[in-house]
C-alpha cells in the first residue's frame, strides 16, 4: 500500500519561499498514471487542490496560485515537492499531498496525514 | 469549477445511530462524486466511488446514493471510530476538482 508523507518547515516569513515535499513508500512515483497532488486546507475552509504533477512529469496549477507555484519531481528519490514563492499570511494552511487515479472518477486514494504550514514574522 | 455545497457544517449523534450528509451541486454530475472520512491526526481516507461505490476494506455501514444533483452518505450502526470529518469531492472532469466544506460528526 502506497503511504506519502509531507516534509518542510512549519513557519515561513512573510514574501518568502514555502518548501514541501512529499515522500512516496510502498510504490515507484514513475508506476502506473497518477497525479501527484498538492491539496491545502486553511483554517475553516474547505479542501484546495494546489496542483499536481502527472506520472509523466507535466505539471498544472490553481489558476489561482499561477506564476507562484512549482510542483517537480525527483524518481531517483521517490518524492514530489511543492515550492509557493513570495508567500502571504493567506498561504497558512495545513498541505497534503495525495496520489489521485485517473479515469472513471478520479479520486485521491493516497493521502500524507498533512503539514501545518504558517506564515508569520 | 464545479462548487459543492456539503451539509450539515456539523453534526452530533450517537453510537448505534443512523446519520445522512449532503453533497449538492448546481449541475448534475451523477455520479461524478467521492466520499472521503478524515480521522484527526490521519490521512484521509476514500470510502466512496462515484457516488456508491464503497472502497475495498470500508465496513458496509457506510453507504453512498445520488439522485440528481444531490449525493448522500449514510452512516447506519455508528460505531466510535466513525466519529471523524466526512468531505465530498467532484471527479466530473479532469483536474482540479473542488471538495466540499466537510462534516464534523461528533459524539
Amino acid at each position: 500500500q502506497v503511504q506519502l508523507q509531507e516534509s518542510g518547515p512549519g513557519l515561513v516569513k512573510p514574501s518568502q519561499t514555502l518548501s514541501l515535499t512529499c515522500t512516496v513508500s510502498g510504490g515507484s512515483i514513475n508506476a502506473g498514471t497518477y497525479y501527484w497532488t498538492w491539496i491545502r486546507q486553511s483554517a475553516g475552509k474547505a479542501l484546495e487542490w494546489v496542483g499536481h504533477i502527472h506520472t509523466s512529469g507535466t505539471t498544472k496549477y490553481s489558476a489561482s496560485l499561477e506564476g507562484r507555484i512549482v510542483i517537480s519531481m525527483d524518481t531517483s528519490k521517490n518524492q514530489f515537492s511543492l515550492g509557493l514563492r513570495s508567500v502571504t499570511a493567506a498561504d497558512t494552511a495545513v498541505y497534503y499531498c495525495a496520489r489521485q487515479f485517473t479515469g472513471w472518477s478520479p479520486g485521491f486514494d493516497s493521502w500524507g496525514q498533512g503539514a501545518l504550514v504558517t506564515v508569520s514574522s | 469549477d464545479i462548487q459543492m455545497t456539503q451539509s450539515p457544517y456539523s453534526l452530533a449523534a450517537s453510537v448505534g445511530d443512523t446519520v445522512t450528509i449532503t453533497c449538492r451541486g448546481v449541475e448534475s454530475i451523477n455520479p461524478y462524486l467521492n466520499w472521503y472520512q478524515h480521522r484527526p491526526g490521519r490521512a484521509p481516507q476514500l470510502i466512496i466511488r462515484s457516488a456508491s461505490r464503497l472502497q475495498s476494506g470500508v465496513p458496509s455501514r457506510f453507504s453512498g446514493s445520488a439522485s440528481g444533483t444531490e449525493f448522500t452518505l449514510t452512516i447506519t450502526h455508528l460505531q466510535p471510530e466513525d466519529f471523524a470529518t466526512y468531505f465530498c469531492q467532484e471527479s466530473f472532469r479532469t483536474p482540479p476538482n473542488t471538495f466540499g466544506q466537510g462534516t464534523r460528526l461528533e459524539i
